[in-house]
């Protein structure tokens, strides 16, 4: 079954510093997302992207995150300047054309700034 | 804003047993996609079912099914023949077919019991 695969799996960043995550969607899917989830909260949207700009994006995602996507695979997830708030599971995920669709979530970027 | 709630922070069954889990939602949309998703300790989200709401038919996959109830705005979660795999953190999800952006309710741990 096709999957939606994120690397690293866990990354430990200095306060101040920037990260990307990085997730390759399954390859026939046209929308994709960026989620985090706090330990223990919810899982909160941050940002959709399809046909190479962004759809949408929550009153989190602002000047600190950006998204690209660098070639017809990849779907990044930059954060400059972590805090320590910053700490999550990061979801990628990716959808067929068509809102019915669930997401396919990859398995998450555990990231922990210090 | 659409908001959906879970209201048990955690549940428990026996296994072989049936459990259900409850989620109702806010919103003045008339269609919609509701969607459960179980997060294993693995921390990976995975898709379980998925209703539309145009459709008065609740949706089953297996030993899983949902009793959708429109007008209630409530989107219930049974299990049936309840297994130890079954054991994660349940989330309930909105998805309007205006918008990308999945709205997670709270969630609820399910702890299975031998």
């Amino acid at each position: 079954e096709p999957e939606v695969t994120q690397t690293p799996s866990h990354q430990v960043t200095q306060m101040g510093q920037e990260v990307i995550l990085r997730c390759v969607p399954i390859s026939n899917h046209l929308y994709f997302y960026w989620y985090r989830q706090i330990l223990g909260q919810k899982v909160e949207f941050l940002v959709s992207f399809y046909n190479n700009e962004i759809s949408e994006k929550s009153e989190i995602f602002d000047d600190q995150f950006s998204v690209e996507r660098p070639d017809g695979s990849n779907f990044t997830l930059k954060i400059r300047s972590t805090k320590l708030e910053d700490s999550a599971m990061y979801f990628c995920a990716s959808s067929e054309q068509g809102v019915f669709y669930g997401y396919t979530f990859g398995s998450g970027t555990r990231l922990t700034v210090v | 804003a659409q908001t959906v709630t879970q209201s048990q922070p955690e549940m428990s069954v026996q296994e072989a047993e049936t459990v259900t889990l409850s989620c109702t939602y806010d919103t003045s949309e008339s269609d919609y996609y509701l969607f459960w998703y179980k997060q294993p300790p693995s921390r990976q989200m995975i898709l379980v079912i998925r209703q539309e709401a145009y459709k008065q038919q609740n949706a089953t996959e297996n030993r899983f099914s949902v009793n959708f109830q429109k007008a209630a705005k409530s989107f219930s979660l049974k299990i049936s023949d309840s297994q130890l795999g079954d054991a994660a953190m349940y989330f309930c999800a909105y998805r309007s077919v205006n918008n990308n952006d999945m709205r997670f309710g709270a969630g609820t741990r399910l702890t299975v019991k031998p």
